[in-house]
Parts: structure tokens; C-alpha cells; sequence
């Protein structure tokens, strides 16, 4: 089956500097990647879309100039979370779907702790 | 627009209890249903889908059936395990961007 993977698995981060995070498709061309942020016991809420070679389309009330997404090439898009605060501390979980399959297929996300 | 309500939990049961977590949803269009699954520290994974009306999605022993004339999609196990502890999220699809929307997610305790 299609397998995402995401790196790193867990970062520790000081207040005020940047983080990167990888998601990959290993072995199937993904089109479209979904970012996530997944608070404690809540749901998954839709950070932005990346189209590979286009802009990102962010959801209401996500902050672009913080939340930097690059869709590069067509098995990886990076999140990059700038200026980090507590605050953004968080489970950040990315998705992606092919061109043939409605389906989207999960990475096993990244816990993201800022000190 | 689109949205999912599933039944807040947390849900806890014996071992080898049935299990039903209810779905519902509404939708501009045809959406495709799908139950996700999420262990603890874990991403999600697709447990089970479904296309049309009437499909039934299983696997694992879960089962769900795909109910346009009530809009729902509910979750059922016939005997749980210790292992199926695990948050569910009930999800759905419309049209070809692929995006889902999901449900708040229902934590399922099984006890031993």
C-alpha cells in the first residue's frame, strides 16, 4: 500500500527559532499534501493544501508567513514552522493523494514541543 | 457545507462487548465515508471505506455501512479487543480534491 512517511518523529525546539518538517511519499507520486495540527484529545484541523508546484492554500485563520509549506517535487513537501512559540506546540500530521485515488494516505506525524 | 458529528466519548468497554459509534454527516454532494483509526503517539490509518449507498466498508472485524437515507455511517465491532483502544474518526469526501472533513473523533477504551 502507499506508505508516507514523516521526519522527525518528535523535535524539541527554543522559543523563536525555526523547524522543518519533511513529509514523503515512498513509493507513489503525490499530487496534493495536506498539512494537519492535532491538538491534545481533539480532531485534526486542515492547516493548508499544497498542489506540487504551486502555492500552498492556507485555511482561514492559518498564519502563511509562519506556517511556510514548499510542495518541491512530487514525493515531498516540507512545513516549516518559523519564529516557533509554546504556543505552536502541537502534533502536526501530513497527508497525501495520488492522481487516480480519491484517498488520502497518512504520515505517522511529527510531535513538535517548543521551549 | 460539509460537516461530520460522531459521538463524543470516551467510549470504555469489556473485552469482547459490542461496539457501535455513531456517524453522521452532511454534504453538498455525494461524499465517499471513511472510519479512520489513530493509536496512541500515531498518525492515522484508514481502517474502512465507502463509496455509494449501500456499500459496507470492513475490516478487522469493524464494519460500517454506508446509509444515504439517514446520512450515517456508524462504526460497529461485534467483539472488542484490549488492542482496538484507539481514537476513531469518522471522515468524509467530496468531489476530486480529495479533501476530508472529519468528525471530532471517539476514544475507545477496552478493558481486559
Amino acid at each position: 500500500g502507499a506508505v508516507v512517511s514523516q521526519h522527525p518523529s518528535r523535535v524539541i525546539c527554543k522559543s523563536g527559532t525555526s523547524v522543518k518538517i519533511e513529509c514523503r511519499s515512498l513509493d507513489f507520486q503525490a499530487t496534493t499534501m495536506f498539512w494537519y495540527r492535532q491538538f491534545p484529545k481533539k480532531s485534526l484541523m486542515l492547516m493548508a493544501t499544497s498542489n506540487e508546484g504551486s502555492k500552498a492554500t492556507y485555511e482561514q485563520g492559518v498564519e502563511k508567513d509562519k506556517f511556510l509549506i514548499n510542495h518541491a517535487s512530487l514525493t515531498l513537501s516540507t512545513l516549516t514552522v518559523t519564529s516557533a512559540h509554546p504556543e505552536d506546540s502541537s502534533f502536526y500530521i501530513c497527508s497525501a493523494a495520488g492522481t487516480v485515488s480519491y484517498e488520502q494516505y497518512f504520515g505517522p506525524g511529527t510531535r513538535l514541543t517548543v521551549t | 457545507g460539509n460537516s461530520v458529528t460522531q459521538m463524543e466519548g470516551p467510549v470504555t468497554l469489556s473485552e469482547e462487548a459490542f461496539l457501535t459509534i455513531n456517524c453522521t454527516y452532511t454534504a453538498t454532494g455525494y461524499p465517499s465515508l471513511f472510519w479512520y483509526v489513530q493509536y496512541p503517539g500515531e498518525g492515522l490509518q484508514l481502517l474502512l471505506k465507502a463509496t455509494k449507498a449501500d456499500d459496507k466498508g470492513s475490516n478487522k472485524g469493524f464494519e460500517a455501512t454506508y446509509r444515504k437515507e439517514t446520512t450515517s455511517f456508524h462504526l460497529e465491532k461485534g467483539s472488542v479487543q484490549v488492542s482496538d483502544s484507539a481514537v476513531y474518526f469518522c471522515a468524509l469526501s467530496v468531489g476530486a480534491g480529495n479533501m476530508l472533513t472529519f468528525g471530532g473523533g471517539t476514544r475507545l477504551m477496552v478493558k481486559p
